[in-house]
């Protein structure tokens, strides 16, 4: 079944650790995104990728840095985690019509 | 600008009522309005999307509406039912040819049986 994969599906780490998150769709999309979902389950835009090049970057903290090796693939590196990237990271792709989620990453920060 | 405000928040409905959930957005240019549904535990999921040469679709109990002039889009969900319950999320799409999509803040919604 073709779909958004993410791994892992959760990490815990501490303050100050290095996190990198992978993203792949086999939707044969174009553009893949990133989104954070707090604790109220908002969703905020972070990133979006089309064919490789990064066209929306919301102002989020340098820590944070897609990385794409193709239209299929976007992961998410933190730097430096903080503990208010707790949250759930959710990858999505597109194309003409719909937004495709994958299951999201839950991160903790300790 | 590019918000897209989607009112309300929490959404508490009698089994077999209907639940409206309602969005606005900034930029006249949007042309496709996709709504997502996330249950517990789950990832968001397309349920029904509207273009913008549409006012209305309906997709069995899911039906959206398009106000173009007023920038406005909303989702009904007659006779709804206990697995209505999820978070709802409304989205512009900003057709700049790379197909952004901006999303509302989300519905919490509560079918009570």
């Amino acid at each position: 079944e073709t779909a958004v994969f993410q791994t892992p599906n959760y990490h815990v780490t501490q303050v100050g650790n290095e996190v990198s998150f992978n993203c792949k769709q086999t939707l044969g999309h174009d553009t893949m995104y990133w989104y954070k979902q707090d604790s109220k389950k908002l969703l905020k835009i972070m990133f979006s990728y089309n064919n490789k090049q990064l066209i929306v970057n919301e102002t989020v903290p340098r820590r944070f840095s897609p990385q794409s090796s193709d239209k299929a693939h976007l992961n998410l590196r933190i730097k430096s985690v903080e503990p208010e990237d707790s949250a759930v990271y959710l990858c999505a792709s597109s194309f003409r019509r719909g937004v495709f989620f994958g299951k999201g990453t839950r991160l903790t920060v300790v | 600008g590019e918000q897209v405000e989607q009112l309300p928040s929490i959404l508490r409905v009698q089994e077999g009522s209907s639940a409206s959930i309602n969005c606005s957005y900034e930029d006249s240019a949007s042309n496709y309005f996709p709504w997502s549904k996330q249950e517990p535990g789950e990832n968001p999921k397309l349920i029904i999307d509207i273009r913008s040469n549409m006012e209305r679709k309906q997709i069995q109990e899911l039906i959206v509406l398009l106000d173009k002039k007023a920038k406005r889009f909303s989702l009904h969900i007659t006779d709804t039912q206990p697995g209505d319950s999820a978070m709802y999320f409304c989205a512009a799409s900003f057709n700049t040819g790379n197909y952004k999509y901006v999303f509302g803040a989300g519905t919490r919604l509560k079918v009570i049986a």
